[in-house]
């Protein structure tokens, strides 16, 4: 079935520091491509999205490009700021499923140090 | 523009007593989603409603929990009785049509004891 990978955490970074955490994934057809945050006490966010191979997403400076040929959807951001510590998901939905059905990865929680 | 309501925030039980959980969707969006997040995991889902029809239940333990979405709109998870194994976080999201963004609630973190 289908499945995300995401990079195992927990992540620690200096402020200003570049960002990646990976995600790949495994699924049939062209799945649509998602990375959701979760800041501490709130529900999960949209960060970004992509729906075919090629697209990138981009929002608050972090993007993330949808490479059909390594199966990757990598999280990256030029300077980390103290508020980006959050936990992020990478989550996929299947064109199989009728792209109803969020499938996530297990979430990989960033801090930033000052 | 309110955002996807749940109550409570926080429950802590007995095992087996039961607990319910309330969720209040997004004005406007018929389609409303249950997912279970354990420790440590991403959310998985539970249940999947177009209005008030049921139409994905697969991954709902129905021997101990049920939910109903009466009139479409609010909606509310059971677990009779609690397990252990069911202190997790419970998530509910809302979106307008199932192939759209759905957005989500800060969730119901239950404990059981």
């Amino acid at each position: 079935g289908d499945s995300v990978t995401q990079m195992e955490g927990p992540v620690t970074l200096s402020e200003e520091a570049f960002l990646t955490i990976n995600c790949t994934y495994t699924a049939t057809g062209y799945p649509s491509l998602f990375w959701y945050v979760q800041y501490p006490g709130e529900g999960l966010q949209l960060l970004l999205k992509a729906t075919k191979a090629d697209d990138k997403g981009s929002n608050k400076g972090f993007e993330a490009t949808y490479r059909k040929e390594t199966t990757s959807f990598h999280l990256e951001k030029g300077s980390v700021q103290v508020s980006d510590s959050a936990v992020y998901f990478c989550a996929l939905t299947s064109p199989n499923f009728g792209n109803e059905k969020l499938t996530f990865g297990t979430g990989t929680r960033l801090t930033i140090i000052p | 523009e309110a955002g996807v309501v749940q109550s409570p925030r926080y429950k802590i039980i007995e095992k087996k007593q039961p607990v319910a959980f309330w969720c209040n969707p997004i004005s406007g969006h018929n389609t409303l989603y249950w997912y279970l997040q354990n420790l440590g995991q991403g959310p998985e889902l539970l249940i999947r409603y177009e209005n008030e029809e049921a139409v994905d239940d697969s991954q709902l333990p129905k021997d101990r929990f049920s939910a109903e979405r009466l009139k479409g709109v609010d909606s509310t998870l059971k677990i009779q009785p609690a397990e252990l194994g069911d202190s997790a976080v419970y998530l509910c999201a809302s979106s307008f049509g199932p192939q759209n963004i759905q957005y989500f609630g800060a969730g119901t973190r239950l404990s059981v004891l």
